[in-house]
């Protein structure tokens, strides 16, 4: 069975740091990765999603990804964070199977202060 | 498109009620996911269809829970009876899943349930 782990409950940074938010998954085959954001008492949006070729993946807002397959990673970059981007955010992963049954990490709290 | 349409947006009933959650999906969108998410257990995969057809209802919590999708454009979650501790946010997602390698899941809005 898939499962995905995130590395930090909750991370406080000042306006301009640098971000990384890691995210492991577990999973034998082929997956589909992605990262989704929640902004407060909204629902979840798409940031970045991985399904193949480049391992480095660029999503909105300046966010990026890298895809290390031997790690079984798939980190959540931004060199310079903004307090809109306080939010909750999700790694989650789906196997690359006739059913795309996606499961979701617990989620990393990110507050921004200004 | 209008995205995934959930009603209600919000929902307070009594301890001992029917609750019926409703999604729309996105059109063209062939696999329907139910969430639950709450701050002890954070995101959890209730229950996936595909092509109208249950793959997965491992998640369902108990046998109060039930979930349909009588059609392409429709399903619904019910709860009965509810109890306090189904207080929650569900969320529906859909997907151009069953068979398509390279998916995506679209959220909607989400239901906050508050049983008291």
């Amino acid at each position: 069975a898939q499962s995905v782990s995130q590395h930090n409950h909750h991370v406080i940074l000042s306006e301009a740091a640098s971000l990384e938010l890691g995210c492991n998954y577990s999973y034998g085959g082929t997956v589909n990765l992605f990262w989704y954001v929640q902004y407060p008492g909204q629902h979840l949006q798409l940031l970045l999603k991985y399904f193949s070729g480049d391992p480095l993946v660029k999503g909105i807002k300046g966010f990026e990804a890298e895809f290390i397959k031997s790690k079984f990673s798939f980190n959540l970059r931004k060199p310079s964070v903004q307090w809109s981007d306080t939010a909750e955010y999700f790694c989650a992963v789906n196997a690359k199977t006739s059913y795309d049954k996606v499961i979701f990490g617990p989620g990393t709290s990110l507050s921004v202060i200004p | 498109d209008a995205g995934v349409i959930q009603s209600p947006r919000h929902e307070v009933t009594e301890m001992g009620q029917e609750v019926t959650l409703r999604c729309k999906p996105i059109s063209g969108h062939n696999s329907l996911f139910w969430y639950r998410q709450t701050m002890m257990r954070g995101l959890e995969l209730l229950i996936y269809f595909n092509n109208n057809v249950p793959i997965d209802d491992s998640g369902m919590p108990e046998d109060r829970f039930s979930a349909k999708m009588p059609n392409a454009s429709f399903s619904t979650l019910k709860i009965q009876p509810s109890e306090p501790r189904d207080s929650a946010v569900y969320f529906c997602a859909s997907s151009t899943g069953g068979g398509t390698l390279n998916t995506e899941a679209f959220f909607g809005q989400g239901t906050r349930l508050t049983v008291v």
